[in-house]
């Protein structure tokens, strides 16, 4: 079977730095895209990784251990509008596999 | 630029009905997937097309049908309706198989199914 592990929520305090863990489990991995999804709204694409190691966006930096299975989303200077669910997903011999999302909260 | 669109935003059916919802691509794109997204949970895979062809299917029952047009727009149906079928139902759209492509996601279609 295929299946993605993240953690359901986290809280954060505006400015601060959030990282969020995704473990996986898929058949003929590809790679680890990162979607956000604000309430009410599409996922949006984040970040893609396919080759080991640290991918760097503005704010957003994803990285990716293909030995270990394991990705994560760092998310920089956290502002008010990062608030809304962070989904991992694998892509392999299904496009993509989601994981059931991380609801980041940003506090002031 | 027109991003991928999908009609009608929402729609109330009965069980036992039968319900079509309708996705325009992203300009340009030519594969289109479609999601089952259930109340705080992650998107699932249903089914993705390219040319006019079901290419790859997750692990939905046969009541779940596709369609894509020749200008690459996509319908999803759903017959004999259940109560569980109640859903954000999602359209993405992308250049190729979307294995690592990024994929654009439309605002979706909220079924609800009484």
């Amino acid at each position: 079977g295929q299946s993605l592990e993240q953690p359901s929520e986290v809280t954060a305090v505006e400015g601060a730095i959030v990282q969020i863990n995704c473990t996986y489990q898929t058949s003929g991995f590809y790679g680890l895209s990162w979607y956000q999804q604000h309430d009410g709204g599409a996922p949006t694409f984040l970040s893609y990784n396919a080759l080991d190691g640290l991918e760097e966006t503005g704010r957003f930096s994803s990285f990716l251990s293909r030995s270990d299975s394991y990705g994560y989303l760092l998310l920089q200077e956290l502002q008010m509008k990062d608030s809304a669910s962070y989904f991992c997903a694998a892509s392999g011999n299904t496009p993509l596999v989601f994981g059931k999302g991380t609801r980041l909260s940003v506090i002031a | 630029d027109a991003g991928v669109t999908q009609s009608p935003t929402h729609l109330i059916k009965t069980r036992g009905q039968q319900v079509t919802l309708r996705c325009s691509p992203k300009s340009g794109h030519d594969t289109v997937s479609w999601y089952q997204q259930a109340l705080g949970q992650g998107p699932q895979f249903i089914f993705q097309y390219y040319e006019e062809e079901e290419r790859q299917r997750g692990n939905f029952p046969d009541r779940f049908s596709g369609h894509q047009f020749p200008n690459y727009s996509s319908e999803l149906n759903v017959n004999a309706l259940l109560l569980g079928d109640s859903a954000l139902y999602l359209c993405a759209s992308s250049l190729g198989s979307g294995r690592g492509d990024e994929q654009f996601f439309g605002p979706g279609t909220r079924l609800t199914v009484l």
